[in-house]
């Protein structure tokens, strides 16, 4: 299986900060990644995939770059709506597997 | 307006069985591979299983930790997606998500979620 690492765990952030968010996979996986969102209580909400393709709707402060078996998600400027978990995801082979996610709070 | 809407969670003795739906609108389902996901309390999200679409045969996959117990099947006539949990155990206690795999894209719909508690 490949196994998904995300750093840091938690991140602690200003409204207008540059956040960035590192994924690691155990293997390349190509481009074939995606980053979700997910606020308590929620269903994940897919904000990029293939590594850097902004889904439909999503706001474009954020954006997502990478292939192989490293990736980042960065949003330009923190808005107070972003506070939330954030968790890639590869769907190159069987099992699809996530990383452990990382918490975005505010500072 | 795109929904997918579980049912059938619940509390479940460990051993027990239970069965989940997942009605899907708003999307073209008989032509979509419907997958399953779960999060446990305060944890990440777990990759259940999956059922493709009748063009690629219903062809299922399930995590290890469910294979032989969950079994995912489909009623392209009603638009649902089942996910039978057979010998629940007390770590299979979580939220399950259905949630549609858009080819190449990743999980763009999913389900509220519906919470299973298997316990004693």
């Amino acid at each position: 299986d490949i196994q998904m690492t995300q750093s840091p765990s938690t991140l602690s952030a200003s409204v207008g900060d540059r956040v960035t968010i590192t994924c690691r996979a155990s293997q390349s996986i190509s481009s074939w990644l995606a980053w979700y969102q997910q606020k308590p209580g929620k269903a994940p909400k897919l904000l990029i995939y293939k590594a850097s393709s902004l889904e439909s709707g999503v706001p474009s402060r954020f954006s997502g770059s990478g292939s192989g078996t490293e990736f980042t998600l960065t949003i330009s400027s923190l808005q107070p709506d972003d506070f939330a978990t954030y968790y890639c995801q590869q769907y190159n082979s069987y099992p699809f597997t996530f990383g452990p996610g990382t918490k975005v709070d505010i500072k | 307006e795109v929904q997918l809407v579980e049912s059938g969670g619940g509390l479940v003795q460990p051993g027990g069985s239970l069965k989940l739906s997942c009605a899907a609108s708003g999307f073209t389902f008989s032509g979509s591979a419907m997958h399953w996901v779960r999060q446990a309390s305060g944890k990440g999200l777990e990759w259940v299983g999956r059922i493709r679409s009748k063009a690629n045969s219903y062809a299922t996959a399930y995590a290890a930790s469910v294979k032989g117990r969950f079994t995912i099947s489909r009623d392209d006539s009603k638009n649902t997606a089942y996910l039978q949990m057979n010998s629940l155990k007390t770590e299979d206690t979580a939220v399950y998500y259905c949630t549609r795999l858009k080819t190449g894209y990743g999980y763009d719909y999913w389900g509220q979620g519906t919470l299973v508690t298997v316990s004693s």
